[in-house]
């Protein structure tokens, strides 16, 4: 199992340029959250799919969208990039069979991204 | 709004030395407490969580303490390795509704040999 993979590993983007963010997992988890890394910050939730079919807004949405593609794909779309969203993005899963959020979150390997 | 607070936000031990990491948090609610370790340049992993329902929790080295009334958790790693360099994340997450899940600030862990 590769488990959580994300592409691209890093991107450089201009102001007002768009951009998706891609996250695959295969370990046939229910779950899919997206978060943003910044330093001193810690780790802050942007959307979450509990479920196939679902999405909802986390902590920080504004400026982002996302999409379920399907059971294994969540994809984090930026329309038009600015610098404050120039940080590390972190995709991750849990199996989706307990309360949502309680189960251990699985990550992916981060997208790095810098926008001008 | 929900908080959580994390200190220190650095810590360096030597070798086989004790380390203790606190975290706060403000929302009563908050029911489910992981700990992530992230390596630099690498992907956070749980390290040990705990519960609402349990006060201590340990797995060989490293363990986790919970107050409820004090809102306060820690993680404790003794006996410590330069392996156990890494930045250290603690979390409080909450099922209402949705769910919500606030993560720490991080304090970075230096194990000098």
């Amino acid at each position: 199992n590769a488990g959580v993979t994300q592409t691209p590993k890093f991107q450089v983007l201009k102001t007002g340029q768009s951009m998706t963010l891609q996250c695959a997992q295969d370990m046939n988890h229910n779950s899919m959250y997206w978060y943003r890394q910044d330093p001193g910050m810690g780790l802050r939730l942007i959307y979450y799919s509990a479920s196939e079919g679902t999405t909802d807004k986390g902590e920080v949405p504004n400026g982002y969208n996302v999409s379920r593609l399907n059971k294994r794909e969540f994809s984090l779309r930026l329309e038009s990039a600015a610098p404050s969203q120039t940080s590390v993005y972190f995709c991750a899963s849990t199996r989706g069979q307990g309360a949502l959020g309680q189960e251990t979150q699985y990550f992916g390997p981060g997208t790095r991204l810098l926008v001008l | 709004g929900e908080n959580v607070e994390q200190h220190p936000s650095t810590l360096s031990v030597q070798e086989g030395d004790s380390a203790v990491i606190k975290c706060t948090y403000s929302d009563s609610a908050s029911n489910y407490f992981p700990w992530y370790k992230q390596e630099l340049g690498k992907r956070p992993q749980l390290i040990i969580d705990i519960r609402s329902n349990v006060g201590e929790k340990k797995d060989q080295r490293i363990a986790v303490t919970l107050n409820k009334t004090a809102k306060h958790f820690s993680l404790h790693i003794t006996e410590t390795q330069p392996e156990d360099s890494a930045v250290y994340f603690c979390a409080a997450s909450i099922r209402t509704g949705g769910f919500k899940t606030i993560f720490g600030a991080g304090t970075r862990l230096f194990v000098k040999a």
